[in-house]
């Protein structure tokens, strides 16, 4: 069965350092999403994309935050210049023609 | 604002039923999903339901009300692997929009 992968699962990065978030979506879906969730929360929206741009964002995906679709098949989060509050699980989701959106495993960010 | 509550904990016995309850207030509505989520590790995708009544998938059934602005899940035979989070999460907008989620409800599960 296809599957959402990510990488790295974990990502430890000092405050002030760019991090990239790397993200497969499932071959054939056309919308993607990154969510975060921060430890004992619930999980938030950042931002989706679609048709190579960016279709709908939330109020945390401000101006230290972008994503790229590079290649047609990974889709990236980028944090330009991290912050302690950052640490969190993001979690990519692609949907499909159907309605469910399919979560990725995480990826575990630390900022120290 | 968007507003979808959840009990934070509940508990149950093995072979058990349980219900979790959702209630939501939104600027629109286009679908109520369930998750359940393990911890550490991504939500999973249980069901989902946009029209009013239940939803059946083997032990899991979801039902919704649009009317009352009230999901719940329903969770038979409950088994020990049933303890996790389960998230209540509302799609406002069209399809491919994003999901508003729920704080969660931790269900633990006893022999």
């Amino acid at each position: 069965e296809p599957e959402v992968t990510q990488t790295p699962s974990h990502q430890v990065t000092q405050m002030g350092q760019e991090v990239i978030l790397r993200c497969v979506p499932i071959s054939n879906h056309l919308y993607f999403y990154w969510y975060r969730q921060i430890l004992g929360q619930k999980v938030e929206f950042l931002v989706s994309f679609y048709n190579n741009e960016i279709s709908e964002k939330s109020e945390i995906f401000d101006d230290q935050f972008s994503v790229e679709r590079p290649d047609g098949s990974n889709f990236t989060l980028k944090i330009r210049s991290t912050k302690l509050e950052d640490s969190a699980m993001y979690f990519c989701a692609s949907v499909g023609q159907a309605f469910e959106q399919y979560f990725g495993p995480g990826t575990r960010l630390t900022v120290t | 604002g968007q507003n979808i509550d959840q009990p934070t904990e509940m508990t149950a016995t093995e072979g058990a039923i349980v219900q979790i309850n959702c209630t939501y207030q939104t600027s629109g509505f286009n679908g109520l999903f369930w998750y359940q989520q393990h911890a550490g590790e991504a939500p999973t995708f249980l069901s989902y339901n946009v029209l009013d009544g239940l939803e059946e998938k083997g032990r899991f059934s979801s039902f919704l009300s649009r009317s009352k602005g009230y999901s719940y899940l329903l969770l038979k035979e409950l088994q020990m692997k049933d303890s996790a989070s389960y998230l209540c999460a509302v799609r406002v907008g069209k399809a491919g929009t994003a999901l508003i989620f729920g704080k969660g409800t931790t269900l633990s599960v006893s022999s």
